[in-house]
């Protein structure tokens, strides 16, 4: 069954500083798409970015990359420069496009990212 | 405004009172998605339709719960008889490809 795995309940960083997020998955499936999203402490889920299981390049998106490594099956995603406004919970999640065509996302238990003065 | 918006955002009810929630989605999205998340943890898919097709439910949704998409436009969320192990937020998405939120309904059953 499809899994994911974030294993660090919190983490610190020092503001301008960069992160990395840990995220690792567990799928039979050939194609697949992993998620990273954001919410703040107002409730709302924010898309960060998106990896596809055969894109051959690590998304980027502004400050925000993805380690993808297919064979170890972890997706982390790194943040550099950290500002104030990060602080917030981080999931990952993941879409089965071949065995499941509801594309529902299934996430992990989360991320509290919080960033130092 | 036009994000996926839900409402309330935020529900009180006693226990044994029925709730309902509204989700409007980015209009050309087909897709829509219910999940539930309880406190510390990540959000849990409910359901899901496209169009005004409701193709899939979880096991986490049970008789007490009922979801509609009329028209493939908005879609609301029932809760019967509410219990207190209901209170959770409850979260509207909508696609294309990537799935976007909205911010949610929180409830809380007293």
């Amino acid at each position: 069954a499809q899994k994911i795995t974030q294993t660090q309940p919190g983490m610190f960083v020092q503001e301008k500083e960069a992160v990395t997020l840990d995220c690792t998955y567990d799928t039979s499936d050939q194609s697949y798409g992993l998620f990273w999203y954001k919410q703040p402490s107002s409730g709302e889920m924010i898309f960060l970015i998106y990896q596809g299981s055969y894109d051959e390049q690590n998304a980027t998106e502004g400050r925000y990359s993805l380690n993808f490594q297919k064979a170890r099956k972890s997706a982390n995603l790194v943040i550099s420069a950290s500002q104030l406004g990060d602080s917030a919970m981080y999931f990952c999640a993941m879409r089965e496009a071949w065995m499941d065509s509801s594309y529902k996302l299934i996430f992990g238990s989360g991320t509290r990212l919080l960033v130092r003065p | 405004d036009t994000g996926v918006s839900q409402d309330p955002r935020h529900k009180i009810t006693k226990r044994g009172q029925n709730v309902t929630f509204r989700c409007d989605p980015i209009s050309e999205h087909n897709r829509l998605y219910w999940y539930r998340q309880t406190l510390g943890q990540g959000p849990e898919f409910l359901t899901y339709f496209q169009n005004e097709a409701q193709l899939e439910k979880s096991r986490l949704l049970s008789d007490r719960f009922s979801a509609e998409r009329p028209k493939g436009s908005f879609s609301t969320l029932e809760i019967q008889r509410t219990e207190q192990g209901d209170s959770a937020m409850y979260l509207c998405a909508s696609s294309v490809q990537v799935a976007f939120f909205g911010q949610g309904t929180r409830l809380t059953v007293v």
